[in-house]
């Protein structure tokens, strides 16, 4: 079936990196763009940017400009998204999700189950 | 604080129909497409409404969405304990060049 499986909970000290995967399966990777979503503690959805895996253009949200790396291997049929400067700030579960442009441009119809990130010294 | 203004929490009682707001502006809701996304406890959150008004293939025809200038709303007719959750809107916004959600409505059924 059509999914997205991500990567386990990763635990990070302030200052550092953390690179997060998300392997597609049950569909062409490379037609439909991938983007990522965080959710703090408690909080709502804070959308980060996409990745078309067809051509590895990215966009970015103005938030984390310089600080978020989002790639892919289509080899693996796999996005990823890389976060550096970690601080307190930055724990909590990131998802990523597919977009399905036939259901409108911002529409996110499969979602991975998320990834937990905690930063923490 | 949320681009897209939403109540914190709704409720209903079973069989009940209640309605979640979300309002924005000219750049994001007045100008774009709105979707609804579902976040069961612990669950990521599922696609409910596309293009304002659409339903997904599997959401049942309780849920509909409706969007009027700045504003969108989401209804939910003959509530149930499983519709308990999270609900979110979202929409691009021209000016941020982001896509933008809603605080969140936590949906109690009673």
């Amino acid at each position: 079936q059509v999914q997205l499986v991500q990567s386990g909970a990763e635990v990070k000290e302030p200052g550092a990196s953390v690179k997060v995967s998300c392997k597609a399966s049950g569909y062409t990777f490379s037609a439909h763009y991938v983007n990522w979503v965080r959710q703090a503690p408690g909080q709502g959805l804070e959308w980060m940017g996409w990745i078309n895996p067809n051509n590895g253009a990215t966009n970015y949200a103005q938030t984390f400009q310089g600080r978020v790396t989002l790639t892919r291997d289509t080899s693996m049929s796999t996005a990823y998204m890389e976060l550096s400067s970690l601080t307190s700030d930055d724990t909590a579960v990131y998802f990523c999700a597919r977009r399905w442009r036939q259901l409108g441009p911002d529409a996110f119809d499969i979602w991975g189950q998320g990834t937990e990130v905690t930063v923490s010294s | 604080q949320s681009v897209l203004t939403q109540a914190p929490s709704a409720s209903g009682t079973p069989g009940q129909r209640v309605t979640i707001s979300c309002s924005g502006s000219s750049s994001n809701i007045g100008n774009n497409y709105l979707y609804w996304y579902q976040q069961l406890p612990g669950s990521a959150p599922k696609l409910l409404i596309y293009r304002n008004n659409q339903r997904p293939s599997g959401v049942p025809d309780r849920f509909s969405g409706s969007k009027s200038g700045t504003s969108a709303s989401l209804a939910i007719s003959g509530l149930r304990s499983e519709d308990e959750a999270d609900y979110y809107c979202a929409a691009w916004d021209d000016s941020l060049s982001a896509v933008v959600f809603g605080g969140g409505t936590e949906l109690t059924v009673l």
